[in-house]
């Protein structure tokens, strides 16, 4: 059974910093690219990061490009997002997501497994 | 970025009562759209993708049609479960953008 369990979320003073982590079971975690989305209160749902199965390509949205760097650790089968610099419009529950599909390919980026959140508020 | 519009934002329906919920890209996106239900407090759940394949354990009522710039997904028979929000994502290019969502509320 695949399994995602983020930790790492609380409450922060704007410009502080957070590292969240999802911890994945129940797959071959090198195998699949993972993904941050977060969801600000009483809001839809936001891409923020995306990693490659083996950590080499990265993605970060604009929003957050150059104050949060996803990174992971195949060997522990562990997602992680820095963030840096946070602002109040960070405040959000993040979600580590697994993507569907092995292969990076247009039509493949769907996420068929999440994990079941942590909550950022950043006090300003 | 490819902007997705869903409509209706908001939706009173019955059980029983087919219900269908449009996305529209703002450029073509081929099928390379998914639908994820999300229930309060709780993460999304895929439903489907590729704009028409059903998810593995998604009930069949589900489905989902569309390629280009307009989608839909369409419950044939409205369960008591099936009131949460609905939201679409484009599978074409980076940033994977969502729609705004669909509440789908009980009349």
């Amino acid at each position: 059974e695949v399994q995602l369990l983020e930790s790492g979320g609380g409450l922060v003073q704007s410009g502080g910093s957070l590292r969240l982590s999802c911890a994945a079971s129940g797959f071959t975690f090198s195998d699949y690219a993972m993904s941050w989305v977060r969801q600000a209160p009483g809001r839809g749902l936001e891409s923020v990061s995306a990693i490659s199965g083996s950590g080499g390509s990265t993605y970060h949205a604009d929003s957050v490009k150059g104050r949060f760097t996803i990174s992971r650790d195949n060997s522990k089968n562990t997602l992680y997002l820095q963030m840096n610099s946070l602002r109040a419009e960070d405040t959000a529950v993040y979600y580590c997501a697994k993507r569907g599909h092995k292969i990076a390919a247009p039509g493949n980026y769907y996420f068929d497994y999440w994990g079941q959140g942590t909550v950022v508020t950043v006090s300003s | 970025d490819i902007q997705l519009t869903q409509s209706p934002s908001f939706l009173s329906a019955s059980v029983g009562d087919r219900v269908t919920i449009t996305c529209r890209a703002s450029q073509g996106i081929s099928s390379y759209l998914a639908w994820y239900q999300q229930k309060p407090g709780k993460a999304p759940n895929l439903l489907i993708y590729s704009a028409s394949t059903l998810q593995s354990g998604v009930p069949s009522r589900f489905s989902g049609s569309g390629s280009g710039t307009e989608f839909t997904l369409t419950i044939s028979s409205l369960q008591p479960e099936d009131f949460a929000t609905y939201y679409c994502q484009q599978l074409n290019s980076h940033p994977l953008t969502f729609g705004g969502g669909t509440k789908v509320e009980i009349k």
